[in-house]
């Protein structure tokens, strides 16, 4: 089992719609949580941290629900630009603080 | 541009040649990782810096790669004896250290390799 999971999708929506992702994570230990976004043939950028509290970002939520180990992101009125691999990532929480990554779940927003 | 730096993007070589990467990360960014991406898989942690001290490998990295970063400011990755099954997106990373809080790894473009 990956430390980190996630639905690979794709997911197709059409433009303005609301999409949710959710990341499992199996280390208890894990402390901290990121959304990265990943465009074709590109690097992951990140999104934003996942904080135990949540966080929004304008049309972006993060969730973190520790008991149950997961994580959720949620897009609202989706823009054709939110088209791109959405990578769940578990902050090791060991010294060398590497990041766990999931596969990435693939969103296509249509007009 | 003061963002992680890789090169080169892109490296086509015959099975069997050696090939090197170099990462530039930020400027006083103490840690470096060097992460590698296969198509349809999130990035997989090879290795990483603090300073000049490479203090992980993961088991993926092989007796053929070696990374180093000598003087604790660019890193370089070397494969030796390419195989067929080292073509990937080879990421770099960097981030600071400070204390018990957490820092962001922020990537460099990656740098491309297919090994014919």
């Amino acid at each position: 089992r990956k430390e980190v999971e996630q639905d690979p999708g794709p997911f197709n929506v059409p433009e303005g719609a609301t999409v949710a992702f959710n990341c499992t994570y199996s280390n208890s230990a894990s402390q901290s949580f990121f959304w990265y976004r990943q465009d074709c043939r590109k690097e992951p950028k990140l999104l934003m941290s996942v904080y135990s509290s949540g966080n929004e970002d304008g049309r972006f939520t993060a969730q973190l629900n520790r008991a149950s180990q997961y994580i959720s992101l949620l897009i609202r009125d989706s823009k054709l630009s939110d088209s791109a691999t959405y990578l769940c990532v578990a902050l090791n929480a060991g010294n060398n603080r590497k990041l766990i990554w999931g596969l990435g779940t693939s969103l296509a927003v249509n007009p | 541009d003061t963002g992680v730096s890789q090169n080169p993007r892109h490296k086509i070589t015959k099975r069997g040649q050696n090939v090197t990467f170099r990462c530039d990360p930020i400027s006083e960014h103490n840690r470096l990782y060097w992460y590698r991406q296969t198509l349809g898989q999130g990035p997989e942690f090879l290795t990483y810096f603090q300073n000049e001290a490479q203090l992980e490998k993961s088991r993926l990295l092989s007796d053929r790669f070696s990374a180093e970063r000598p003087k604790g400011s660019f890193s370089t990755l070397e494969i030796q004896r390419t195989e067929q099954g080292d073509s990937a997106m080879y990421l770099c990373a960097s981030s600071r250290t400070s204390g018990r809080s957490v820092e962001t790894q922020y990537f460099g473009p990656g740098t491309r390799l297919l090994v014919l």
